[in-house]
């Protein structure tokens, strides 16, 4: 079936560092993806998305890259912080009907100070 | 700053019980999620709201789970009865409007089933 995935599950960077988490989609027709962050014993919380139309886009101290050819999305995290520590995962939200917002598992984002 | 609210935050219930958890969405939010996240993967869909109307129930178990958003307002999503394997998260989220890709999660309720 159709999914959102994710190439690693954790990924350790030291503080002051840059961070790229990867994912991987299958699903072509998705209008948007979407980062969101989850702390411990929190939901998660919206970074930032792309449409699907574009290839970059960038936030505070984020930059999410869509490739759209090999059906790649990335997300980077200039100068990690020890508050960046967080499960991270990649989402593709569909159109049609209600607009499902479909998670991918997670990438866990380990901050070394 | 305004938040998702949900209860009870942990729950614990015998298997064949029922349970039932509340949400009060972003005030003005017409849009409503209920997901449930097992541990260690993301998040899944159960049921999305359009003011009080179901758009998607695809996912939801409904030979034991219920959701309702009578008043377009808050929301309750129920299990009966409660299995082992319905111990999860479950998250509450809102936005302004189903075309929104933000969407504001709840903390969640934490149920486990013994």
């Amino acid at each position: 079936g159709e999914s959102v995935g994710l190439h690693l599950p954790t990924l350790s960077v030291q503080e002051g560092d840059n961070s790229i988490i990867n994912c991987a989609y299958s699903n072509s027709a998705s209008d948007y993806f979407i980062w969101y962050k989850q702390e411990s014993g929190k939901g998660p919380q919206f970074i930032i998305d792309i449409r699907s139309n574009m290839d970059k886009r960038q936030g505070q101290r984020v930059t999410v890259l869509l490739n759209k050819t090999v059906k790649h999305l990335s997300l980077q995290i200039a100068a990690t912080q020890p508050g960046d520590s967080a499960v991270y995962f990649c989402a593709e939200n569909r159109g049609t009907g209600g607009f499902k917002t479909i998670f991918g598992a997670g990438t866990r984002l380990f901050v070394k100070a | 700053e305004a938040e998702v609210a949900q209860s009870p935050r942990y729950k614990i219930t015998e298997k064949s019980q029922a349970v039932a958890f509340w949400c009060d969405p972003i005030s003005g939010h017409a849009t409503l999620y209920w997901y449930r996240q097992i541990l260690g993967q993301g998040p899944e869909l159960l049921v999305q709201f359009q003011d009080e109307s179901v758009v998607d129930d695809s996912q939801l178990p409904k030979d034991r789970f219920s959701a309702e958003r009578l008043k377009g307002v808050d929301s309750t999503l129920k299990i009966q009865p409660a299995e082992l394997g319905d111990s999860a998260m479950y998250l509450c989220a809102s936005s302004h409007r189903k075309e929104n890709t933000e969407a504001f999660f709840g903390q969640g309720t934490r149920l486990t089933v013994v």
